[in-house]
């Protein structure tokens, strides 16, 4: 089993719609979780970090479950310039060196 | 404000040949990744240095090296390639007080 899962898409929206990704995560030791947004052969930039109370930034909501392992996007009124590769990102604890495990990503595409 | 930069952007190898990938940040982070991304397969470690003068293996480290020349630099070495390293090599810093890791643009390499 992958250590974070998502559903790989592709997701196809009109403009103006709600789209929703959900991505799950097996280590119940992970503490920092984190959204990143990867343009077509760019590389990935962080788009928010996701914390135990939910939080929200504009049209992004990201809600997190630690009991279900589960991770949550949420993307109000899509625009154009949301198609993309969206990445649910775990922090790993091993060592000193802070690293983080990818999810292969969600791809969205954002019609007119 | 450069970031991460990376040389070469592209490149070609036949198999059996070697190259080094080159990554600098001007941040001054104390923490540098290297990942490969395959279609798929998301982000994967190869290897990471946590501060000046210390590497140490990620998930996929075989068939590579790596050297941090100093706090700026993290270069990675492929010793003699072969077709299944083809793919986009990302390379990352971080900060100390922070897990956010900021990627380079990317080296696409092709292995024949």
């Amino acid at each position: 089993r992958k250590e974070v899962e998502q559903d790989p898409g592709p997701f196809n929206v009109p403009e103006g719609a709600t789209v929703a990704f959900n991505c799950t995560y097996s280590n119940s030791a992970s503490q920092s979780f984190f959204w990143y947004r990867q343009d077509c052969r760019k590389e990935p930039k962080l788009l928010m970090s996701v914390y135990s109370s939910g939080n929200e930034d504009g049209r992004f909501t990201a809600q997190l479950n630690r009991a279900s392992q589960y991770i949550s996007l949420l993307i109000r009124d899509s625009k154009l310039s949301d198609s993309a590769t969206y990445l649910c990102v775990v922090n790993r604890r091993t060592g000193s060196a802070r690293q983080l495990t990818f999810g292969s990503g969600t791809q969205l595409t954002v019609l007119p | 404000n450069a970031g991460v930069t990376q040389t070469p952007k592209f490149q070609v190898l036949k198999t059996g040949q070697s190259m080094t990938l080159q990554c600098a940040q001007d941040m001054n982070h104390n923490s540098m990744y290297w990942y490969r991304q395959d279609p798929g397969m998301g982000l994967r470690l190869i290897y990471y240095s946590a501060s000046e003068g210390t590497t140490d293996k990620g998930e996929v480290p075989n068939g590579y090296n790596v050297s941090r020349l100093n706090k700026r630099e993290f270069s990675l070495r492929l010793e003699s390639a072969a077709p299944s390293q083809t793919s986009v090599y990302f390379c990352a810093s971080r900060d100390s007080l922070s897990y956010e890791q900021y990627f380079g643009p990317g080296t696409r390499l092709t292995v024949t």
